[in-house]
C-alpha cells in the first residue's frame, strides 16, 4: 500500500498568492483530515471528511482557507490568499473508521513570504 | 473540553530505557495512541491500547495504561539513536465523537 499521498512536499510562494496542497488517502478509508503543525501552536486539526462530506470545519483557521473532497481518493487544502503566518507543515491523515486510528502522509511543509 | 497532557522532553542514555507519559482528562476514552514523529516525517502509527486493558507490549515498545490515574506511559527499551523523535499521545472516546485528542508532543533525546 502507498500510504497517504500529499503533494507538493515543498511549497514557497509569496503573500498574496493562492496556494493549493493535494492529498490522496489510502484506498478504501472513508475518513480524511487536515492538519497543520507549527512550533508555536503544535498540531491542529483543521477539517475532517467522512464519506467526501465535511463533518467539522471548527478548526479552519480563517475564510480564506477551504477545503474540498470530490471523490474519496482525492482532497485539496486552498488557502487564497496565502500570508506569512501560514507558513507551516500541513498534514493529510486517512482512516478506515470514523476517525480514530489514523495514518499520516508526509506533509507539505509551506512557507509563505 | 478534553485535554491530554505530555511533558515536552526527555533526555536518556543510549542503551537506557525511556519511559514517555501522558495524562489525560476524558474518563470515557475508548482507545489510546502513541504516534511517532521523526524529523522532516509525518506521524507514524506506533501502538495503541484499548481502554480495557492495562498493558500492552510490542517487541521493545510496553504501553501502561492506568485508567483510575488516566496515565498513559510508553516505555522503549535499550532505546537507540534511531529512536529519537517526537512522542504524540493522543486519545478518542464517545465524548470526542471518536476524533483525536493530541497531547503536544514529547521529543525525546538520545546522549551516547
Amino acid at each position: 500500500d502507498a500510504g497517504v499521498i500529499q503533494s507538493p512536499r515543498h511549497e514557497v510562494t509569496e503573500m498574496g498568492q493562492e496556494v493549493t496542497l493535494r492529498c490522496k488517502p489510502i484506498s478504501g478509508h472513508n475518513s480524511l483530515f487536515w492538519y497543520r503543525q507549527t512550533m508555536m501552536r503544535g498540531l491542529e486539526l483543521l477539517i475532517y471528511f467522512n464519506n467526501n462530506v465535511p463533518i467539522d470545519d471548527s478548526g479552519m483557521p480563517e475564510d480564506r482557507f477551504s477545503a474540498k473532497m470530490p471523490n474519496a481518493s482525492f482532497s485539496t487544502l486552498k488557502i487564497q490568499p496565502s500570508e506569512p503566518r501560514d507558513s507551516a507543515v500541513y498534514f493529510c491523515a486517512s482512516s478506515p473508521t470514523s476517525g480514530d486510528t489514523q495514518y499520516f502522509g508526509p506533509g507539505t511543509r509551506l512557507t509563505v513570504l | 473540553g478534553e485535554d491530554v497532557e505530555q511533558s515536552l522532553f526527555l533526555s536518556v542514555r543510549e542503551g537506557d530505557s525511556s519511559v514517555i507519559n501522558c495524562t489525560y482528562t476524558d474518563s470515557s476514552s475508548t482507545y489510546l495512541y502513541w504516534y511517532k514523529q521523526e524529523p522532516g516525517a509525518g506521524l507514524q502509527l506506533l501502538t495503541y491500547i484499548f481502554s480495557n486493558m492495562d498493558m500492552k507490549q510490542d517487541q521493545r515498545l510496553t504501553v501502561l495504561l492506568n485508567k483510575k490515574d488516566k496515565h498513559l506511559s510508553l516505555r522503549i527499551a535499550d532505546t537507540q539513536t534511531g529512536d529519537s523523535a517526537i512522542y504524540f499521545c493522543a486519545e478518542s472516546s464517545v465524548i470526542s465523537n471518536y476524533q483525536l485528542i493530541w497531547g503536544a508532543g514529547t521529543k525525546l533525546i538520545i546522549k551516547p
